[in-house]
């Protein structure tokens, strides 16, 4: 089935500097979705990439959709404590059933 | 926009009891649902999803059922829990039969002893 892997696992990064998670899907994607879980929170929303090559631009947070759409990359630019937490990326599995099938995560640590 | 419920919110079971864990969407009609587990410091693992009433697909076997009696309420079940069970369990909702953002409700941590 599709598989959809996240790198690094975790991250350690003083505050100021800059952080990229990358993720990458055994399957083309029709879309692919980032999601933010605070500590002890639930998986929020961020942004959805649809166009191949596409790049959205959230404050300090851009997101790119590889031209081949099966990876994507979030980078965030002079991390803040605000943005510890972990970051999931998501695809819909080929069928288009609407389901979502997540990476496993990339745990961020911003030390201040 | 949607409102997602969850209950119970938090929970300690012992090994081989029942389990129920519900949750209520607002705010949309015909939604797609789901039920996410999360094991502590893992990613997402997708356990069933709905897009209507008593359709239920089931991704990864184990003795845990769902049910949604309702266009809005999903349920998740169990006769008897596994130690292996603990976990944060997410309730999410999309908007009917799209390809859009989800919507997690706050979840539910169980932990079976």
């Amino acid at each position: 089935g599709q598989q959809v892997m996240q790198i690094p696992q975790y991250q350690h990064v003083q505050e100021g500097e800059d952080f990229t998670t990358y993720c990458n899907s055994s399957t083309t994607l029709s879309n692919i979705q980032w999601y933010k879980q605070r500590p002890g929170g639930h998986p929020v929303f961020l942004i959805q990439l649809v166009k191949s090559g596409e790049v959205k631009k959230q404050k300090r947070l851009t997101f790119q959709f590889g031209e081949a759409k099966k990876n994507s990359s979030l980078h965030i630019t002079a991390t803040q404590t605000t943005d510890v937490g972990t970051y999931f990326c998501a695809g819909p599995p080929p069928g288009n059933t609407g389901k979502l099938i997540f990476g496993q995560g990339t745990t961020l640590q911003v030390k201040p | 926009s949607q409102t997602i419920h969850q209950w119970p919110a938090t929970l300690v079971q012992p090994v081989g009891s029942p389990l129920s864990l519900e949750c209520t969407v607002e705010g949309t009609s015909n939604p797609n649902l789901y039920w996410y587990r999360q094991a502590a410091g893992r990613g997402l693992q997708l356990l069933f999803y709905s897009v209507g009433i008593g359709q239920i697909s089931s991704e990864v076997p184990q003795n845990l059922s769902a049910s949604r009696p309702q266009d809005r309420q999903f349920i998740l079940s169990s006769k008897k829990l596994l130690l292996s069970d603990s976990g944060f369990y997410l309730c999410a909702c999309q908007k009917g039969q799209g390809t859009g953002e989800l919507f997690f409700g706050e979840g539910s941590r169980l932990t079976v002893l």
